[in-house]
């Protein structure tokens, strides 16, 4: 199994134009997470998802969309860039239980807006 | 508004020490967790701890909980330069579904 997987690792953009991160996962999780992290910070939930074709706000929403078209890819979208979104994005997944579960993270990707 | 915090914010030992973080948290939770990130790759987690419970054990990882006080610590003994890393908490407050709430993570460094 690749477990958690985020395309693409690097991106260079400029202010006012738009990208899609894309998160896979191959484990057949239900529920699915995008973060952000700033530099000496930890995570920030930016939105979530419970299931295919529902979606939620997180603690930092502004300026993003996501969309969760099928169960097993959960898309991050940048309308319109701000420097601001210069930050390390990770994706997280994990399987709808009755107990609460770990979850599994993709390796990133480093954004950068100038 | 980060939920943990964690301290210290930088911890270096040399190798063979224990090494203690802690995390406080503001409002009750259902659990606690704790992730390892190593430089430029994702979090990995290491254990998760119940309201209800007051301490675990995996391999070299103790957690206690005390939801008295809000805070939980973790201690790696005998620790390895392999330990190197960050180290989050990452509390949730429900009891299904697992939105979790991290903290601002502690620096470990382990000198051989």
């Amino acid at each position: 199994n690749a477990g958690v997987t985020q395309t693409p690792k690097f991106r260079v953009l400029k202010t006012g134009q738009s990208m899609t991160l894309l998160c896979a996962q191959d484990m057949n999780h239900e529920y699915m997470y995008w973060y952000r992290q700033d530099p000496g910070m930890g995570l920030r939930l930016i939105h979530y998802s419970v299931g295919e074709g529902t979606t939620a706000k997180g603690e930092v929403p502004d300026g993003y969309n996501v969309s969760r078209l099928k169960k097993q890819n959960f898309l991050l979208g940048l309308e319109s860039a701000a420097p601001s979104q210069t930050s390390v994005y990770f994706c997280a997944s994990n399987e709808l239980a009755g107990a609460i579960r770990e979850q599994f993270f993709g390796p990133g990707t480093r954004l950068t807006v100038l | 508004s980060q939920q943990g915090e964690e301290d210290p914010q930088a911890l270096s030992i040399q190798e063979g020490e224990n090494a203690t973080m802690n995390c406080s948290y503001k409002t009750s939770i259902n659990n606690l967790q704790w992730y390892r990130q190593n430089s430029g790759r994702g979090l990995v987690h290491l254990i998760l701890i119940r309201s209800n419970e007051r301490e675990k054990h995996s391999g070299r990882l103790r957690v206690t909980l005390d939801t008295s006080k809000k805070s939980s610590s973790l201690l790696i003994t005998a620790s390895r330069a392999a330990d190197t890393a960050s180290y989050f908490c990452a509390t949730s407050k429900e009891t299904s579904g697992s939105r979790l709430t991290f903290g601002e993570g502690t620096q470990l460094t382990v000198n051989p």
